[in-house]
């Protein structure tokens, strides 16, 4: 078992709908939640960080996490065509010295 | 501009040759770190180093190499004995391994085999 989760996709989405990526971890002692978006050929770019359970929100983006359920997501609202990218999840945990764990990512497509 | 800078962009390797691939960062960050991503893939972690003089290996660290003599420095060096080195690796620091403060990445070398 994989142990960070995300459903590769692509997840297709018109302009101006709600985007929603999920993620899953096997940690139950990870601290540190991150979304990293990551444009074809570029380098991942960090867009959230969650630390404790419930929402977040930043502009667009919300990112949502339940510890109990070992479960974190990132919605976007209202899409653009730029937001079309890979979205990576990314998790600290308690095992190998604090490091991050990625997703293999979800490639995300809003279409005009 | 503080970053991380990876050079070069775009590698290429020949068969038995050994290659560098330079990171520096003007951040003053304590942790660094290198990754491998093939494509439609996640980010492996090859190598980090929490503090000069020391680096720890990662999942994928056979076939590589590192040194971290200076605190902005931490160039990694794919050998020849990585019989399948072609992917994007990128370099990333944080300013404490041990801490809830997330990774910043490079723009990343892509390493082909000639």
């Amino acid at each position: 078992q994989k142990e960070v989760e995300q459903n590769s996709g692509p997840l297709s989405v018109p302009e101006g709908a709600i985007a929603s990526l999920n993620c899953t971890y096997s940690d139950r002692g990870s601290q540190s939640f991150f979304w990293y978006r990551q444009y074809s050929g570029k380098s991942p770019e960090l867009i959230m960080s969650i630390y404790s359970n419930g929402d977040k929100e930043d502009g667009r983006f919300t990112a949502q996490l339940n510890k109990a359920s070992q479960y974190v997501s990132l919605l976007i609202r209202d899409s653009q065509p730029s937001d079309s990218a890979t979205y990576l999840c990314a998790v600290k945990g308690r095992s190998a010295g604090n490091m991050l764990t990625f997703g293999g990512g979800t490639r995300l497509m809003v279409k005009p | 501009d503080g970053g991380i800078t990876q050079s070069p962009k775009y590698l290429f390797r020949k068969e038995g040759q050994n290659v560098t691939l330079s990171c520096e960062q003007n951040l003053n960050h304590d942790a660094m770190y290198w990754y491998r991503q093939d494509p439609g893939q996640g980010l492996r972690l090859i190598y980090y180093s929490q503090i000069v003089n020391d680096f720890q290996k990662g999942d994928i660290a056979e076939g590589y190499s590192v040194s971290r003599e200076k605190k902005e420095s931490f160039p990694l060096t794919v050998t020849s004995a990585q019989k399948n080195p072609t992917a994007f690796y990128l370099c990333a620091s944080s300013i404490l391994a041990n801490s809830n403060q997330p990774q910043h990445f490079g723009d990343g070398t892509r390493l082909s085999i000639l």
